[in-house]
């Protein structure tokens, strides 16, 4: 089975310019999260979805960051503007609906995200 | 509020047997997760209390205490592959039942 797919796995941009992340999550999970990592610290919720709705999206922000799930599979997250503060590792993250935290989650490698 | 505290860094040998511990403040109690990070790879699930006890898988074994608010990590026989951050994690209900991290706990393997 193949695991949580994100590309591009590093990115190199300048302050102001627009990035996006891309991520397939594990077939038949319907649960989908976007996390951000900065160095050092535990990942950050950014957003989750169930299916194609974005049921919490409460640390995400929304001047600058979007994403969306079309059909409830795979996902973007992008950044427009991007700022310096927003370099960081952003993962992708996979589970079942309904498992609770039995299973855990399956991450993705992620996004190293550098703005110069 | 909601809150974890772990230590920052622990250093072991190889063949030892070491404890990571997890303190945490939440509202609301929803099970402590346990997951292992190696420098530049994803965070990969280990373990899950949901109730007071050891878990034990392999090598690994995961204790709580929900009285005490506390949960540690036991890595027995350790090799030099354990080395690597280890997070501590548990759903908060008043942030809306999002998974809440600790800041991870680095894992120093010596020869």
């Amino acid at each position: 089975e193949a695991g949580v797919v994100q590309s591009p796995r590093y990115k190199i941009i300048e302050k102001k310019q627009p990035v996006a992340f891309w991520c397939n999550p594990i077939s038949g999970h319907n649960t989908l999260y976007w996390y951000r990592q900065n160095l050092g610290q535990g990942p950050e919720l950014l957003i989750r979805y169930e299916n194609e709705e974005a049921v919490d999206d409460s640390q995400l922000p929304k001047d600058r960051f979007s994403a969306e799930r079309l059909k409830g599979v795979d996902s973007t997250l992008k950044i427009q503007p991007a700022e310096l503060g927003d370099s960081a590792v952003y993962l992708c993250a996979s589970s079942p609906t309904g498992t609770g935290d039995s299973y855990g989650y399956t991450f993705g490698s992620g996004t190293r995200l550098t703005v110069v | 509020g909601q809150s974890l505290e772990q230590p920052s860094e622990v250093t072991a040998v190889e063949g030892a047997i070491v404890q990571i511990n997890c303190t945490y403040q939440t509202s609301g109690f929803y099970g402590l997760s346990w997951y292992q990070q190696h420098d530049g790879g994803a965070p990969t699930f280990l373990s899950y209390n949901a109730l007071d006890g050891l878990e034990e898988t392999g090598r690994f074994s995961s204790f709580l205490s929900r009285s005490d608010s506390y949960g540690y990590l036991l890595l027995q026989e350790l090799q030099m592959k354990d080395s690597a951050s280890y997070f501590c994690a548990v759903r908060d209900g008043r942030s809306n039942y999002q998974l809440i991290w600790g800041a991870g706990t680095k894992l120093i393997i010596k020869p």
